[in-house]
């Protein structure tokens, strides 16, 4: 267990579906992150929250909506996605922002992998 | 635009052997540079946050260097075993606040 738990593990979803994916975790920290892989890329930034307020929205579409009532949680609503949005989102935390995860790094967890059809 | 490059893309080795894999990051507004492994159906767990120029830092077998001023860094295994099996990213973080990582390296230790 690392820390951070992301849920569902999996995810298949229609075009015209809405779901949610939930990242929490209680280490603490103050800021938390949504990342995106897809096949044979790079770790892709979405959004940053800092002390629930959201400081980065990385030219996502509006198809995806993060929301962070607490610290301690965050989550990614899904609506009419596309069949190429399909990738692992990975939820990370860190201790705070501006200082990039300095001592320990980013916690991440463990993944959604997400299925559009 | 922030590249992070990897290489090799992939590496196979024989258990025992010592390897070593390639960051290339930006070398202007530097902050920190991370290194992660990350093993099949886990998550990415940090080894490494280096924040100063000719910072080298080990954690057993594994240890890793800094360059700031050329903008690269390099993670050494020394004796791969097959539990090494995973891929290793590095991230650069720069002083905008973003932590961008590099496509990772594969690798796969055989006994």
């Amino acid at each position: 267990e690392t820390g951070v738990t992301q849920t569902p593990r999996h995810l298949v979803m229609g075009m015209t579906n809405k779901k949610s994916l939930k990242c929490e975790q209680h280490l603490g920290h103050n800021a938390m992150y949504w990342y995106k892989q897809s096949a044979k890329k790079p770790l892709e930034l979405m959004f940053v929250y800092s002390l629930e307020e959201r400081v980065e929205n990385n030219s996502v579409p509006s198809r995806f909506s993060p929301e962070c009532p607490n610290s301690s949680h965050l989550f990614l609503h899904l609506h009419t996605l596309q069949p190429e949005d399909s990738a692992l989102y990975l939820c990370a935390s860190s201790q705070s922002y501006r200082t990039g995860g300095t001592n320990y790094g980013y916690t991440f967890g463990s993944g959604t992998r997400l299925t559009v059809v | 635009i922030l590249n992070v490059e990897q290489s090799p893309q992939s590496l196979h080795v024989q258990e025992g052997d010592s390897t070593n894999f390639t960051c290339s990051f930006p070398s202007s507004n530097f902050y920190a540079l991370h290194w992660y492994r990350w093993e099949t159906a886990k998550s990415p767990e940090a080894l490494f946050v280096m924040t100063l120029n000719g910072d080298e830092k080990k954690k057993g077998r594994i240890s890793a260097t800094l360059n700031t001023k050329e903008g690269y860094s390099y993670l050494y295994i020394k004796g791969s075993q097959p539990e090494d099996s995973a891929t290793y990213l590095c991230a650069f973080y720069n002083q905008g606040g973003k932590l961008i990582f590099g496509q990772g390296t594969e690798l796969s230790v055989k006994p």
